[in-house]
């Protein structure tokens, strides 16, 4: 049980198109989904805090404009990647954390999208 | 804000010995303390957790100790084997809910030698 996943699970693109990437929760709901950034050999970076049904939340420094988050439904949130440049090439990643239902801390990490902006 | 460290960056262990991964967090009021095995490509993947009013869990080859008063935790591998190479992440977090972000360490690149 627990699974998340993302699709695609790799993309390249050309600089100044727009990419986006989905993420499910496949066997749970999650009101509140988490969006991170990893570069290699780095720790992961949360970009922003996606809850169900209302706007997300974005860490300092991530411009919302670029980084677009929805969350529609309990399994299912997107961010995407506005006018993309070589600079947003990264490792991107999310979690979820199952909810409403259950009141519980964990977090459930899916596989990761590799963009490459060419 | 919290503010988590973990040591060793690397760490290479000969097959079938332990291995111990250390962080430290700063704010007193964390109270839930996921690890995280990463492995190249991949996303992270949950392979135990503590709670604060738990001193130590066990899971198979797998433990984490947490020492609230001093405020760190550690994760131990025994019996190590190759595929318990990977990236690990020690994380800490306010708890109590949903909506709490996570804090993450920088990460140990365990390396087990055949």
């Amino acid at each position: 049980g627990a699974v998340v996943s993302q699709h695609p699970s790799w993309v390249i693109c050309k600089s100044g198109t727009s990419v986006k990437i989905e993420c499910r929760s496949l066997d749970f709901q999650a009101t509140t989904m988490f969006w991170y950034r990893q570069f290699p050999k780095q720790s992961l970076m949360l970009m922003a805090t996606s809850n169900e049904g209302s706007k997300a939340t974005y860490e300092q420094g991530v411009e919302k404009d670029k980084f677009l988050i929805n969350h529609a439904s309990l399994t299912l949130s997107t961010l995407t990647v506005t006018s993309a440049h070589p600079e947003d090439s990264s490792f991107y990643i999310c979690s979820a954390n199952p909810g409403p239902s259950i009141i519980t801390d964990t977090q459930y990490f899916g596989p990761g999208t590799r963009l490459t902006v060419l | 804000g919290e503010n988590v460290e973990q040591h060793p960056s690397t760490l290479s262990v000969q097959e079938g010995d332990s291995a111990v991964i250390k962080c430290t967090y700063s704010d007193s009021a964390s109270n839930y303390f996921p690890w995280y095995k990463q492995e190249l490509g991949k996303g992270p993947q949950l392979i135990i957790d503590i709670r604060s009013n738990v001193g130590e869990k066990k899971d198979q080859r797998i433990a984490v100790t947490l020492n609230k008063t001093a405020k760190h935790f550690s994760l131990h591998i025994t019996e190590t084997q190759p595929e318990d190479s990977a990236v690990y992440f020690c994380a800490a977090t306010l708890g109590g809910g949903n909506f709490n972000k996570f804090y993450f360490g920088s990460g140990t690149k365990l390396n087990v030698k055949p």
